[in-house]
């Protein structure tokens, strides 16, 4: 079975400050994916990122970066100089390989960003 | 691109009504469409995965004759709420995922793009 965990509920921040996201997961596949989504108040999930288990290269796209570990089983995300449109919930998730495979959610944590 | 729409954003019914929310993929065929529950403050649950032109596959708990779901095509997929009730409000999301023709081999993608959502509320 796979397990996603996201310990923290809720993070809340200055503007400007930087943030770090957690997520840890359990799969017993050898290739698996990792993403992260993007919940604003208006409720639309956005695709933010998407990690393959073979690629442990460190990801960074604007004030967004990913830090990938398997060693540890995280797959973390920081905010840079976070702003207060970055105020949302971020899910962590998980899916094996296969057609048949489902995506496997975090608890989601809620940052809020004010000013 | 990958872009998912659901329609409509908003529903208010009465009770015992039946409610169908659209689901398309815009710009990429989905060959999988799943659809998710959502209550307040709280995660993703899937309730069922659709593949075009198949029956829908039901999660354990979620009553395949209360939420009927089509996928007739690539890129449009139905869910139907039947006799709704109160405790049938919720947030209502899909998602979609491709897949890449690659010589005689389908190659699905991993990646779930989600719609906008649906909130459902019966009165």
């Amino acid at each position: 079975a796979q397990k996603v965990t996201q310990a923290q509920t809720e993070i809340s921040v200055v503007e400007k400050e930087d943030v770090t996201l957690d997520c840890v997961y359990e799969t017993r596949d050898t290739t698996y994916y990792l993403f992260w989504y993007k919940q604003p108040p208006s409720g639309e999930l956005v695709f933010l990122i998407r990690r393959n288990s073979f690629d442990e290269q460190n990801e960074i796209s604007g004030r967004y970066s990913w830090n990938f570990q398997k060693s540890t089983s995280s797959f973390n995300f920081t905010i840079t100089a976070s702003q207060v449109v970055d105020s949302a919930v971020y899910f962590c998730a998980l899916t094996g390989a296969g057609t048949a495979s489902k995506l496997t959610f975090g608890t989601g944590t809620r940052l809020q960003v004010t000013l | 691109g990958a872009v998912v729409s659901q329609h409509p954003s908003w529903v208010i019914c009465k009770s015992g009504t039946s409610v169908k929310i659209e689901c398309r993929s815009l710009d990429f065929q989905a060959t999988t469409m799943f659809w998710y529950r959502q209550f307040p403050k709280q995660s993703l649950m899937l309730m069922a995965t659709s593949n075009e032109g198949s029956k829908a596959t039901y999660e354990q708990g979620v009553e395949k004759d209360k939420f009927l779901i089509n996928h007739a095509s690539l890129t449009l997929s139905t869910l139907t709420v039947t006799s709704a009730h109160p405790e049938d409000s919720s947030f209502y999301i899909c998602s979609a995922r491709g897949s890449v023709a690659g010589g005689d081999i389908l190659w699905y993608q991993e990646t779930q793009y989600f719609g906008p959502g649906t909130r459902l509320l019966v009165l």
